[in-house]
């Protein structure tokens, strides 16, 4: 498989505790986002890397969420001290440099209770 | 005033139909426009992707953006059951440094056979 990969694909947790993300990107391409996505919504962009460089972040991450992409091939999203706004579909997604647009993974459905 | 606005429908229609769906921008700078099909619980997926205004067609599908009114438009022939999904407009600023996307709230459409 080629794609985007995103594991896990749905996860249940507890108000308060932490949880992490993986994505794993098409391999050759050096472009690598995440995207909050929530009921009847459009993806809202978070952040982005470039190879292993995180170059923007939104506002909307919070001092809570953290993002890595070691070596620059897959990256994690950490979220800590869930709260219940946090719940959400949590895409990730990547591109090569240049605007042909992105590729998307089935994303992360997280439920925060 | 969201930066790109959606209809979020539904909107249904018979087997056959000709389908149009609508987004409109606020922001001038916007030059790269997208249309990306999500399927329930699935992430987007590329469909159409144009710079500046015009038309451009690939098999059934046809997108079009004029700048002049911010107003782009997705036209989809001869409708299939399968082509029922949520459709998602979105945009780019150009060549800057993120290419992050930024995009609308998604119209559903369903198909009837």
């Amino acid at each position: 498989d080629t794609g985007v990969s995103q594991n896990p694909r749905h996860k249940i947790t507890k108000r308060g505790q932490n949880v992490t993300f993986r994505c794993d990107p098409i391999s050759e391409h050096n472009r690598l986002y995440w995207y909050r996505q929530t009921l009847g919504q459009g993806p809202e962009f978070l952040t982005y890397f470039q190879n292993e460089a995180q170059l923007e972040k939104s506002r909307l991450l919070s001092d809570r969420f953290s993002a890595e992409r070691p070596k620059g091939s897959f990256s994690t999203l950490e979220i800590q001290r869930t709260e219940q706004g946090d719940s959400a579909m949590y895409l990730c997604a990547s591109s090569l440099v240049g605007l042909d647009g992105y590729t998307f993974g089935s994303g992360t459905r997280l439920a925060v209770v | 005033q969201k930066e790109v606005e959606q209809d979020p429908g539904p909107l249904s229609v018979p087997e056959g139909a000709i389908v149009s769906l609508n987004c409109t921008y606020s922001n001038s700078a916007f030059q790269y426009f997208m249309w990306y099909r999500q399927y329930s619980r699935k992430g987007p997926e590329l469909l159409m992707y144009t710079y500046s205004s015009g038309n451009k067609e690939d098999g059934r599908f046809t997108a079009q953006v004029d700048k002049s009114s911010k107003y782009i438009s997705l036209f989809i022939r001869d409708s299939q059951p399968s082509d029922s999904a949520t459709y998602l407009c979105a945009t780019q600023r150009g060549m800057d440094s993120s290419y992050k996307l930024i995009f609308g709230s998604g119209t559903r459409l369903l198909v009837r056979p």
